[in-house]
This record gives C-alpha cells, sequence and structure tokens, in this order.
C-alpha cells in the first residue's frame, strides 16, 4: 500500500478562493509527524505546516491549514484565500516515529499541482 | 543568516567518478537532511542527522556516505557515481523534529 496518496494530480482555483488538497496516509505507528511543503516553478522547496499525531488541534500558519482526521488517516490541507503566487507543485509528507525523537522514514506523495487563476 | 547553501548548483558526473555535496546552515540546527528529487516525483531521505556526529540512513541510502563533523556542516559523499544517482539533490535543517524546515536551493547532478 502507498505510504502517501494524494489522488489529486491537478487542481485549479479562482484567485481568492479556498482550495483543499488531499492526502491519506498509511502507518500502523503511534508518533509519527506529516508535513505539507509547496515547490515552484522555480524548484526550491518551501516548509509549510506540519502535523504531529498527537497535536489535538490542528495545525494553522496564516492561509495554511491542515485537516487533520485521524480516524480517517487523512491531513488534508486547506490555503484560504488563494493567491497567483499560490500556483505551484504541493507534496504531503510523513515522518514516522524513530526512537529517541529521531526519523526512522520520511515518505513524500507524489505531489498536486495547483494553479490559481486570476 | 544565509539560511541553507549547497555547493555546487549544478555537476555533471562520470560513470565511476566520485564528489562531495556541500551544504551548510548558519542557524545553529541539530537536524540536517539530504534528499533527492527525481524527475515527477517526491522526495526520498536519502541520509539524516540528529546532531554533530550522529548520522543515519533514510529510505535511500546506498552509493552515498555522510559526515557530521560540525553542527553547520552535513557533505553528502558519492561514490562511484551511477546514472541511477542522476537527480535533483535538497539538504535541509530544522532545530527540532516539529520545526520548520528551511531547505537549500537544491544541486542539479547528472551522471553520464
Amino acid at each position: 500500500a502507498q505510504k502517501i496518496t494524494q489522488t489529486q494530480p491537478g487542481m485549479f482555483v479562482q484567485e481568492k478562493e479556498a482550495v483543499t488538497l488531499d492526502c491519506t496516509y498509511d502507518t500502523s505507528d503511534q508518533s509519527y509527524g506529516l508535513f505539507w511543503y509547496k515547490q515552484p516553478s522555480s524548484g526550491e522547496m518551501i516548509f509549510l505546516i506540519y502535523q504531529g499525531s498527537y497535536d489535538e488541534q490542528n495545525a494553522t500558519e496564516g492561509r495554511y491549514s491542515l485537516n487533520f482526521q485521524k480516524a480517517r488517516k487523512s491531513a488534508n490541507l486547506v490555503i484560504s484565500a488563494s493567491q497567483l503566487g499560490d500556483s505551484a507543485m504541493y507534496f504531503c509528507a510523513m515522518r514516522e516515529g524513530g526512537p529517541s525523537g529521531g526519523y526512522q522514514k520520511v515518505t513524500f506523495g507524489i505531489g498536486t499541482k495547483l494553479q490559481v487563476i486570476p | 543568516n544565509a539560511g541553507v547553501t549547497q555547493t555546487p548548483k549544478f555537476r555533471i558526473l562520470k560513470i565511476g567518478q566520485s564528489m562531495t555535496l556541500q551544504c551548510t546552515q548558519d542557524m545553529n540546527h541539530n537536524y540536517m537532511y539530504w534528499y533527492r528529487q527525481d524527475p515527477g516525483m517526491g522526495l526520498k531521505l536519502i541520509y539524516y542527522s540528529v546532531g554533530a556526529g550522529i548520522t543515519d540512513k533514510g529510505e535511500v541510502p546506498n552509493g552515498y556516505n555522510v559526515s557530521r563533523s560540525t553542527t553547520e556542516d552535513f557533505p553528502l559523499r558519492l561514490e562511484l557515481a551511477a546514472p541511477s544517482q542522476t537527480s535533483v539533490y535538497f539538504c535541509a535543517s530544522n532545530q527540532g523534529p516539529r520545526d520548520t524546515q528551511y531547505f537549500g536551493p537544491g544541486t542539479r547532478l547528472t551522471v553520464l
């Protein structure tokens, strides 16, 4: 089974609208972390948001929020008030807990290409 | 702060050659990582370090080696380059597992 599944290869959103990018994950670990990254066409990687498996509240960072539904194993990224500069590839990733707070494994999804339309 | 710097930006290697990708961060971060990104894919973790003197393998460590003698530097060594190592390599760092992760600009490596 895929560890991280992003089912939307491409998404369009109107400027100033909100958009949800889907991510489901598969793990048997109790301790894990979920991440979202943005990669513009320039190729740089930008960290957006982090959610820990034990966090009770959904993570938020400015216009980004992570809709964490643990029982459904989903970690969708919500971008509010989309801007033209949000056009990019978005990757969901999972860190499965390691000993002593270290990392055992980090798995990325294949990404969703978001295009914001003026 | 320069953040995370990587050198070189581009490199072409012949099969069997060796090279070191340099990564330096000036944020005093404990955690550092090396990833590779193949075309159309997400990143794969090669090696990581949770502090000076401590390194561990990620998902795809074969063909690579790392060292972490200082907090700032985390070089990635490729021995006996193979075409399968053609990729974009990213170095990243953060203070802790939950903290914002900062990426370098990447190194585009081609092995012919």
